[in-house]
């Protein structure tokens, strides 16, 4: 069965403090692995998506790490702003005929305090 | 560049009585188009897909309906809500590829039945 599993559910960090976040998947057959933040009531913004000979993607201060041998990946943000408070999303696509299918973790939801 | 809109953003409907929400995409050409919903608490679940105009694909089996009446609308319908249907709906395009990796969402709808 596809799944995507993401820890922690929730996390409260201080501002300007680094932290990250985890995704573990059984998806077959792997196409890539996308992490998306979504502002609350706010449709997801992707923020990296790595295919399977990806070990590592960085968009300003968001690294995201994929280990397709072990089907985990890991989501870093560094030095923590307020407007980071969100919740991130993990989804990994998997080959489907006509269309990908995504599979969607349900996300760990992050706050940043100052 | 591309857009998606959704409307309305909010909307609060009591059980039993019809839905219709809207999405239209600007600036491509046939792409294929989405509707997604979010529960409290719970990650993105697929409802439709469609690859072309009339053409609907259904994930899950549910009192709620989807068409495309034109190459960039999708709409989502029902005849009579019920309490479960309260969430948030997503609608999202992609490029008519299966080569293409990435999603893109729209706003969403907040719709809570009453």
């Amino acid at each position: 069965k596809n799944q995507v599993e993401q820890s922690p559910q929730s996390l409260i960090i201080l501002e300007g403090k680094n932290c990250t976040l985890q995704c573990n998947y059984t998806v077959s057959p792997f196409s890539n692995l996308r992490w998306y933040k979504q502002d609350t009531g706010r449709g997801p913004v992707s923020l990296t998506i790595m295919t399977f000979s990806e070990n590592t993607k960085s968009n300003g201060r968001y690294t995201a790490t994929l280990d397709a041998d072990t089907k985990q990946s890991s989501l870093h943000i560094t030095a923590s702003q307020l407007s980071d408070s969100a919740s991130y999303i993990c989804v990994v696509t998997a080959y489907g005929g006509a269309t990908n299918k995504l599979i969607f973790g349900t996300g760990t939801l992050l706050a940043v305090q100052p | 560049s591309q857009t998606i809109h959704q409307w309305p953003a909010t909307l609060v409907q009591p059980v039993g009585s019809p839905l219709s929400l809207e999405c239209t995409v600007e600036g491509t050409s046939n792409p294929n188009l989405y509707w997604y919903r979010q529960a409290a608490g719970r990650g993105l679940q697929l409802l439709f897909y469609s690859v072309g105009i009339g053409q609907i694909s259904s994930e899950v089996p549910q009192n709620l309906s989807a068409s495309r009446p034109q190459d960039r609308q999708f709409i989502l319908s029902s005849k009579k809500l019920l309490l479960s249907d309260s969430g948030f709906y997503l609608c999202a395009w992609s490029l008519d590829s299966i080569y293409s990796y990435e999603q893109y969402f729209g706003p969403g709808t907040r719709l809570t039945v009453t």
